[in-house]
């Protein structure tokens, strides 16, 4: 049962333009999301998160929309550099310091 | 800010011994941490939970006897693949909770590369 998903293993941007990665969930009881960047053979590093009471969250490049009637989220990247290119990850947990269940997550490469 | 520091980086073992992956939070206290395994291409799975001085709450499908989970201080956690064999070769992930990141606590570790041969 795959609680959160990233439909699209992968996604190829032109650099300067907008990267737009989407994550949907199934359980509702979820009450915060997370976005991470990782790398091959390296842990994954947190980007932003957002409550699920809150519909926006932005810091300098990479804003998180959230949309709880659909159950989905998204994060923009603008503009998007090359060294954006790596695996994209959501993660989304149901408490505070509760476990992160991860996205399949996507593989975004962002050309010169 | 939180630093999770996972040793080794990178292990190779020969089947059937057992290897195992410490976990350490370096700057604060990590009343909780998570492990997980990741396969090439895939997502990140969570395998468990542990609680400091507490056994460690397995998500379904993962064997505790085969994967010991020992917390036994507010900064260290391992975890121990016994009789490893080569379908256990994974890149296995531990990550921290802080009261004191703006992430809401969840620090992660640089991995570590399991190649059973």
């Amino acid at each position: 049962d795959q609680q959160v998903k990233q439909n699209s293993p992968s996604l190829s941007v032109q650099e300067g333009r907008i990267s737009i990665l989407n994550c949907d969930y199934t359980n509702s009881m979820f009450d915060y999301f997370l976005w991470y960047k990782k790398y091959p053979a390296e842990g994954p590093t947190f980007l932003i998160s957002i409550s699920s009471i809150k519909d926006k969250n932005e810091d300098g490049r990479f804003t998180v929309f959230l949309n709880k009637s659909a159950k989905h989220l998204s994060l923009h990247i603008v503009p998007s550099q090359p060294g954006d290119s790596a695996v994209y990850f959501c993660a989304a947990r149901k408490d505070q310091g509760g476990k992160l269940i991860f996205g399949q997550g996507t593989e975004l490469s962002v050309k010169p | 800010g939180a630093v999770v520091s996972q040793h080794p980086s990178r292990v190779i073992c020969k089947s059937g011994t057992s290897v195992k992956i410490e976990c350490r939070s370096l700057d604060f206290q990590a009343t909780t941490m998570f492990w997980y395994r990741q396969f090439p291409k895939q997502s990140l799975m969570l395998m468990a939970t542990s609680n400091e001085g507490s056994k460690a709450t397995y998500e379904q499908g993962v064997e505790k006897d085969k994967f010991l989970i020992n917390h036994a201080s507010l900064t260290l956690s391992t975890l121990t693949v016994t009789s490893a064999h080569p379908e256990d070769s994974s890149f296995y992930i531990c990550s921290a909770i802080s009261v004191t990141t703006g992430n809401y606590g969840y620090t992660f570790g640089s991995g570590t590369r399991l190649t059973v041969v």
